[in-house]
């Protein structure tokens, strides 16, 4: 069974500073990876995917996530963070595997902007 | 605008009451999905149906249940055998072809009074 890691609970950073969201990932074949973004008392919105090919991947907001496989890590970058960015963020994983339809999701980083 | 609908936003139950969420889906989305969020646990499976007349239990499935009567539509009971059900839900739905990129409504609330 798959399963997926953030480390990190809570992250405090400064408006116009770097980002970076760690994820591991568990699963025994090559997986399928994302980032969903959660604002208070909302539903999940997908940042950004990872399926095959090139292992840096863009997303919408300005986001961006690496795929290291020798690492199973996925971890979530952004250059210069908005205080809009303040939210909850998930990883999840999905088996790659023909008529599974499960997704995991790891417990969530809550992302705090000083402004 | 396709999507998918929750209802009701925020929803009150007694104890011993059953109490239904509702899910709808514009999308054509064979699968969908009922999640429940408490803090700090992130998301845990209830259940998943992909297709009509058909469903899973998930991880935490004592104490709901579901149906799936139309594609559009897949409503969550929550028993009064929940031990513990206030929590937010969020319902979800996939497309097969996307690969389990999943599309999530906005959640329901749900209190124990």
């Amino acid at each position: 069974a798959q399963s997926v890691t953030q480390p990190d609970i809570h992250i405090t950073v400064s408006e116009g500073a770097s980002l970076e969201l760690r994820c591991n990932y568990s699963y025994g074949a090559t997986p399928y990876l994302f980032w969903y973004v959660q604002s208070p008392g909302q539903g999940l919105q997908l940042l950004l995917k990872y399926f095959s090919g090139d292992t840096l991947v863009q997303g919408i907001k300005g986001f961006e996530a690496e795929f290291k496989r020798s690492q199973s890590s996925f971890n979530l970058r952004k250059p210069s963070v908005h205080w809009s960015d303040a939210a909850e963020y998930f990883c999840a994983v999905a088996a790659s595997g023909a008529g599974s339809y499960q997704l995991t999701f790891g417990k969530g980083t809550k992302l705090s902007v000083i402004p | 605008d396709g999507g998918i609908t929750q209802s009701p936003k925020y929803l009150f139950r007694k104890e011993g009451q059953n109490v239904t969420l509702s899910c709808e889906q514009n999308l054509n989305h064979d699968a969908m999905y009922w999640y429940r969020q408490d803090p700090g646990q992130g998301l845990r499976l209830i259940y998943y149906s992909q297709i009509v007349n058909d469903f899973q239990k998930g991880d935490i499935a004592e104490g709901y249940s579901v149906s799936r009567e139309k594609k559009e539509s897949f409503p969550l009971t929550v028993t009064s055998a929940q031990k513990n059900p206030t929590a937010f839900y969020l319902c979800a739905s996939s497309l097969k072809r996307t690969r389990n990129e999943a599309f999530f409504g906005q959640g329901t609330r749900l209190t124990v009074v």
